[in-house]
């Protein structure tokens, strides 16, 4: 059974830090893109960061460019989000969820998504 | 950037059918997805490639794509389908979704 558990979330202050981490397993992690994708409270859901395979290309909405960074360990089917200089406008659930993958191919449908992690960044 | 439109809501009565679009510049030539989303819950996939179905997602669900325009179309519409529905297609690299359109069934 696919499984994604994220952790890591909480309440930081603007200007501070998070590193969000999700747990993979039921499947073959390494073979598959990956994604965080955010929802702020009462909003719809916004792409975040996307991962390819392994970690040799990373993908990031505008808003969050040089501020926050994706990374995956498949040794441990681990994925992580680091977040730095955090605004109010990031508090969010941030889930992360996996791209469909087969056979070399990756079909453009997030299939499996984590339970999510809340982060709110206030003072 | 590439944008999806979805109108914020759509009202159906309980075994009447429902449709969902979402539209974008020659949105036809892309694949897109569904998610339905209930409150408190994360998003679940209801169609891929714009018309296929996930093991587990009832038949009542089916979606289209051609032009400009995404339909997803729910037939004989449950009270259980209430929820958050949103649109996903993919720019490149990047995923771009919906704002998202809340069904009511009453």
């Amino acid at each position: 059974e696919v499984q994604l558990v994220e952790s890591g979330g909480g309440l930081v202050q603007p200007g501070g830090s998070l590193r969000l981490s999700c747990a993979a397993s039921g499947f073959t992690f390494s073979s598959h893109w990956m994604s965080w994708v955010r929802q702020a409270p009462g909003k719809g859901l916004e792409w975040v960061a996307n991962i390819k395979e392994h970690g040799t290309e990373k993908y990031y909405v505008d808003s969050v460019k040089g501020r926050f960074s994706i990374s995956r360990d498949n040794a441990k089917n681990s994925l992580h989000l680091q977040m730095n200089s955090l605004r109010a406008e990031d508090t969010a659930v941030y889930y992360c969820a996996r791209r469909y993958c087969s056979g070399g191919t990756c079909y453009p449908h997030l299939d499996y998504w984590g339970q999510g992690t809340l982060v709110t960044v206030s003072s | 950037s590439y944008e999806l439109t979805q109108s914020p809501s759509v009202s159906v009565s309980p075994g009447q059918t429902a449709s969902v679009t979402c539209s974008g510049d020659e949105l036809g030539d892309n694949y897109v997805c569904w998610y339905q989303q209930k409150p408190g819950q994360s998003p679940v996939l209801l169609i891929y490639q714009d018309t296929k179905r996930p093991a587990g997602i009832p038949e009542r669900f089916s979606g289209s794509n051609s032009g400009n325009t995404a339909t997803l179309t729910i037939s004989g519409t449950q009270v259980m389908d209430e929820a958050d529905y949103y649109c996903q297609a993919w720019d490149g690299n990047t995923v771009v979704f919906g704002g998202g359109t809340r069904l009511t069934v009453l």
